[in-house]
């Protein structure tokens, strides 16, 4: 199993353009969510899906797309990148059983200029 | 709603020093509580979990009791290595609440030798 794998591992964008973060899971988890890390803030949730068609807001939705297609894959879509993106952003997936402890990507280095 | 407090770093200790992280929380239900560790440039990883009052998670040398009385998910090592050095987060999820992980701000934990 290679667990929950993320790409690209690191990305520079210039304001205004658009990107797709890419995530993926093999464990065939139901629940999938997006995070983004930032010095002094820890981990905020971005978006979450429960299921292939269903996706949510969480904490911190603003500027970002997401959809599921399928069970296996999560991307995250930056519309028009801001530097206020600039962050480390996470993917992870849980069965959505008890007690839903969940599993990490790598992570995904985005700086914004 | 859901939040974890979680001592400041960062914590700088001499190897085979007593480790100890403090963790509170305010929950609106039952939650189950996790530990989660972050070495330098990687992704987070589950380091211990409990899910009810009075369990105590363990893995690697680090324990935690889950206190329903006190709100509280301590982590401690009795004797910490060069390679425990990594930010460490407190985090907990309630059931029914569609799987969101509320996390503590991390605290960073430098060992030295």
């Amino acid at each position: 199993n290679a667990g929950v794998t993320q790409t690209p591992k690191f990305q520079v964008l210039k304001t205004g353009q658009s990107m797709t973060l890419q995530c993926a899971q093999d464990m065939n988890h139901e629940y999938m969510s997006w995070y983004r890390q930032d010095p002094g803030m820890g981990l905020r949730l971005i978006h979450y899906s429960v299921g292939a068609g269903i996706t949510d807001q969480g904490e911190v939705p603003n500027g970002y797309n997401v959809s599921r297609s399928t069970t296996e894959d999560f991307p995250l879509r930056l519309l028009s990148a801001a530097p206020s993106q600039t962050s480390v952003y996470f993917c992870a997936s849980s069965s959505g059983t008890g007690p839903y402890e969940q599993y990490f990507g790598p992570g995904t280095r985005l700086t914004v200029t | 709603g859901n939040s974890v407090t979680q001592m400041e770093g960062p914590v700088t200790l001499s190897e085979e020093a007593f480790l100890t992280i403090n963790c509170t929380y305010t929950a609106t239900g039952y939650p189950s509580l996790f530990w989660y560790v972050q070495y330098p440039g990687e992704g987070l990883q589950l380091l211990l979990k409990a899910t009810k009052a009075d369990d105590k998670g363990s893995n690697k040398g680090f324990e935690a009791t889950y206190r329903k009385e006190t709100t509280s998910f301590h982590l401690e090592k009795g004797s910490v290595q060069v390679s425990d050095s990594a930010v460490y987060f407190c985090a907990l999820i309630v059931g029914g609440s569609n799987y969101k992980l509320t996390f503590g701000k991390g605290t960073l934990l430098t060992v030295n030798p």
